[in-house]
């Protein structure tokens, strides 16, 4: 069935590195994929997204990148702060009105 | 514009009991849909509806129910909770392919 994997679950990384999660999807339908960050007590909320006909999207310090031939997307964050301390979740959509989220990423910014 | 309004926030329940979680979407928004949060399983879909029409559900049981009415808010019921029910359950309006979350109401079974 319809499944996304996301890797890793848990990443910590020191202020000032990059941070990479990873999303395998396998819906060959799939032409959209978003990223979500969770804030404790909030809901989730779009960072970026992207969308089949593109292979890579940049926003400031976050980016992402879509390869359909392998079905891999993955989220960048470039020169890491306190405040990007939340849970990532990455999604596939294939126009059924549902998406498809991976399990999380909790991502820790030491300072 | 308001957020997307999830009440109550907090609920706790007992086994056997059925709970009624309501949803008000951003105004003109008319696509609805209810995502299960639990640690390890990520977000799982319910059910979307848009125009009081439930255009696709997820693999829940049948205790899983919705409805939306005519000015797009909704409401989601489940019947004879289990344990397992215990989750974060969050509600979504969609525009332009983008989901705006409420901030959910987390439902503790006992």
């Amino acid at each position: 069935g319809e499944n996304v994997e996301q890797h890793p679950s848990t990443l910590s990384v020191q202020e000032g590195d990059s941070a990479v999660i990873k999303c395998t999807y396998s819906d060959s339908a799939s032409n959209y994929f978003p990223w979500y960050k969770q804030e404790l007590g909030k809901g989730p909320q779009l960072i970026i997204d992207i969308r089949s006909n593109v292979g890579e999207k940049k926003d400031q310090r976050i980016a992402v990148t879509l390869n359909k031939t392998a079905k891999h997307f993955s989220l960048h964050i470039t020169e890491t702060q306190p405040e990007d301390s939340a849970v990532y979740f990455c999604a596939a959509y294939s126009g059924t009105y549902k998406y498809i989220f991976g399990t999380g990423t909790r991502l820790k910014v030491l300072a | 514009k308001a957020g997307v309004t999830q009440t109550p926030r907090y609920l706790i329940k007992t086994r056997g009991q059925q709970v009624t979680l309501s949803c008000s979407p951003i105004s003109g928004h008319r696509s609805v849909s209810w995502y299960q949060q639990t640690p390890g399983q990520g977000l799982q879909f319910l059910f979307e509806y848009f125009s009081e029409t439930q255009r696709n559900k997820g693999n829940f049981p049948g205790r899983f129910s919705g409805r939306q009415f005519s000015n797009s808010r909704s409401e989601m019921n489940v019947s004879t909770l289990e344990l397992g029910d215990s989750a974060l359950y969050l509600c979504a309006s969609r525009e332009s392919g983008e989901l705006f979350f409420g901030e959910g109401s987390r439902l503790t079974v006992l």
